[in-house]
């Protein structure tokens, strides 16, 4: 049961123009939802995140939107640069009854966003 | 600040080998730890994670097995490797509302 989804495998973008990431998710009682980039052959770097109590947060070039009602979330990146190219993944924490979760995160599949010049 | 240091970055070993891959952190204590695996164009798996010392949860059934022997060192390790456990391994650590991931270590069962 894949309960954090990214249905997109890859992104294209233009060097200066938004870039869009979308991830939607089915457990309800998520408490906290990061962004993740990714190069190969290196671990994940913490890009953002948002609570579950917050529909916005920004920091730089890069938002992340939360709607709740839709569980869809979603990673702005803007303008976009060449060096943003990277797989992003989106995860969750929480989702366990009582606040037994540990920092668990599950992940999405991820998104393979190109960027180019 | 807070670093997590996982070894070694990439490591190949033969079928029916052992396997012990080890990760700590610095600049924090009790931390939540947590081996990932990230499987051939797959997102991550958690495999283990650890709130204290010697306290290991298992997600999924598998080949493999965890120890946190200290407050700061989680180990990965497998008496007998299998093909199927090829992928790359991360090492990481909570701080409640985020995880920080090592560097990884890609394994090659051959």
């Amino acid at each position: 049961d894949q309960q954090v989804k990214q249905n997109s495998p890859s992104l294209s973008v233009q060097e200066g123009r938004i870039s869009i990431l979308n991830c939607d998710y089915t457990n309800s009682m998520f408490d906290y939802f990061l962004w993740y980039k990714k190069y190969p052959a290196e671990g994940p770097t913490f890009l953002i995140s948002i609570s579950s109590i917050k529909d916005k947060n920004e920091d730089g070039r890069f938002t992340v939107f939360l709607n709740k009602s839709a569980k869809h979330l979603s990673l702005h990146i803007v303008p976009s640069q060449p060096g943003d190219s990277a797989v992003y993944f989106c995860a969750a924490i929480g989702g366990n009854a009582g606040g037994t979760s540990y920092g668990k995160l599950t992940f999405g599949q991820g998104t393979i966003l190109t960027v180019h010049p | 600040s807070q670093t997590i240091h996982q070894w070694p970055a990439t490591l190949v070993q033969p079928v029916g080998s052992p396997l012990s891959l080890e990760c700590t952190v610095e600049g924090t204590s009790n931390p939540n730890l947590y081996w990932y695996r990230q499987a051939a164009g797959r997102g991550l798996q958690l495999l283990f994670y650890s709130v204290g010392i010697g306290q290991i949860s298992s997600e999924v059934p598998q080949n493999l097995s965890a120890s946190r022997p200290q407050d700061r060192q989680f180990i990965l390790s497998s008496k007998k490797l299998l093909l199927s456990d090829s992928g790359f391994y991360l090492c990481a650590w909570s701080a409640g509302t985020a995880a920080f991931f090592g560097q990884g270590t890609r394994l090659t069962v051959v």
